[in-house]
């Protein structure tokens, strides 16, 4: 069974940093592409960010471009997203996803909440 | 980016009666290998998203018939044959053709 695993989250004030991590259990890193989507609770989903693991190749949203970095390490199963410079309006679920299938985000951890606030 | 456009964003609708949900692209989800990477995926309340279609018509594993999703050009549509109690929940449509990829705005279904 394919299991994605969040965690980092927490209450952080604007301007700090912070860094979330996702591990997958049930599979192995390879060539997929996995992505971090966030959602303000109650509201839309936003793409923030996605690597292809094969190339390390990277995406960005324009509204954190500069902002936040994705990473992965095959060795570790595990995907991160470093988060600098944080704004009110990160605040969000933040869920990791994966494409087993091109274009797909198979399957979807249970989500970390980051908080920003003064 | 692509823009999604998604609708009804509320869907009332009676117990075993059928429910359709549309999104629209703002250009074309065919991607170069021919295939069109468009999703549909149910959120519970509380719960994390699960895909139920992928690349437009295809169920996921364990997703019940009543499921079902097709295209017209640039317009897709999911469909619930006979809604039923644990089909509440938000759904939404995204496509993975282009990077970013993108959402449409959700459809809350909820039973009359």
């Amino acid at each position: 069974e394919v299991r994605l695993v969040e965690s980092g989250g927490g209450l952080v004030q604007p301007g700090r940093s912070l860094r979330l991590s996702c591990t997958a259990f049930g599979f192995t890193f390879h060539n997929h592409a996995m992505h971090w989507v966030r959602q303000v609770p109650g509201k839309g989903l936003e793409w923030v960010s996605g690597i292809y693991l094969k190339s390390d190749g990277t995406g960005y949203a324009d509204s954190v471009k500069g902002r936040f970095t994705v990473s992965g390490d095959k060795a570790n199963n595990s995907l991160y997203l470093q988060m600098n410079s944080l704004r009110a309006e990160d605040t969000a679920l933040y869920f990791c996803a994966i494409d087993i299938t091109p274009g797909g985000a198979d399957y979807w951890g249970q989500g970390t909440l980051v908080t920003v606030s003064s | 980016d692509v823009v999604m456009t998604q609708s009804p964003l509320s869907l009332p609708v009676t117990l075993g009666q059928p429910a359709s949900i549309s999104c629209r692209s703002s250009q074309s989800l065919v991607y170069s290998d021919g295939n069109t990477y468009l999703n549909w995926f149910q959120q519970r309340p509380g719960q994390s998203p699960r895909r139920l279609i992928y690349k437009v018509s295809n169920r996921d594993s364990g997703v019940p018939d009543r499921f079902s999703g097709s295209k017209s050009g640039t317009d897709f549509t999911l469909k619930i044959s006979r809604v039923e109690a644990e089909d509440v929940g938000f759904y939404f449509c995204m496509q993975g053709t282009h990077w970013p990829y993108t959402f449409g705005q959700g459809t809350k279904l909820e039973i009359k």
